[in-house]
């Protein structure tokens, strides 16, 4: 299965400020996808990554918030933008190689304060 | 979209089978189902999945109802390792999105 490398692991913001998570997979896949995990809760769809075209975003979740890049095959960005306090989350990447069921990363750790 | 519901938690002695449910009446007849476990601070690691028939791999064997309207995900012999929040998920239908429910969290007990 891909190998996912997700960077940063964790970070602590400042509101206000946006910070970029990069998604970098070992292989070409067919399909990149970033998820959301609040506190003690269980995974939200974000958006689909679409290589080369603007992301495809889940109901509630805006461009403008998190703008989403997919440069190539290999590799995603995501950009939680104006953040609050509420954002704090867990941010997971997650991809889909041909005929495989979807691989995450373990994820990015968001702290606002 | 199918969606799918579990018990919210579960205990398991350690070496025995830990057998989790997993209801989703409304899955259409093309829609796979899916186990992944999410173990603390990691992401979540897929296990199994099946259509019809009933699938069996080095983790976990997969029982799926001749109706399709509920599952059972085994562990043959479960492991203090093994303690994490299973997910039961159906992919939405037409694409490859994968709808979370809340997960069964399954406390393996020594």
């Amino acid at each position: 299965s891909a190998v996912i490398s997700q960077k940063p692991s964790r970070d602590i913001c400042q509101r206000g400020t946006s910070l970029t998570i990069q998604c970098q997979v070992d292989s070409q896949v067919t399909m990149m996808f970033w998820y959301r995990q609040q506190p003690g809760q269980s995974l939200t769809l974000i958006a689909t990554a679409n290589q080369g075209s603007e992301a495809t975003y889940e109901s509630g979740f805006v461009i403008d918030k998190f703008p989403i890049s997919r440069p190539n095959l290999t590799f995603s960005t995501l950009t939680v933008s104006n953040m609050s306090p509420e954002d704090s989350s867990i941010y997971l990447c997650s991809v889909r190689a041909q005929d495989q069921p979807q691989h995450f990363g373990d994820g990015t750790r968001l702290s606002i304060l | 979209d199918a969606k799918t519901t579990q018990p919210p938690s579960m205990d398991c002695a350690e070496g025995r089978a830990a057998n989790l449910p997993c209801n989703h009446s409304t899955i259409s007849g093309n829609e796979y189902v899916y186990w992944y476990r999410q173990i603390h601070s990691q992401g979540p690691q897929y296990i199994i999945h099946g259509l019809k028939n009933n699938e069996t791999n080095e983790m976990a064997s997969l029982i799926i109802t001749e109706d399709r309207k509920s599952s059972t995900l085994i562990l043959p012999h479960a492991t203090l390792r093994d303690t994490a929040v299973y997910y039961c998920i159906v992919r939405a239908s037409g694409t490859y999105k994968y709808i979370f429910g809340t997960g069964t969290r399954l406390k393996v007990l020594a």
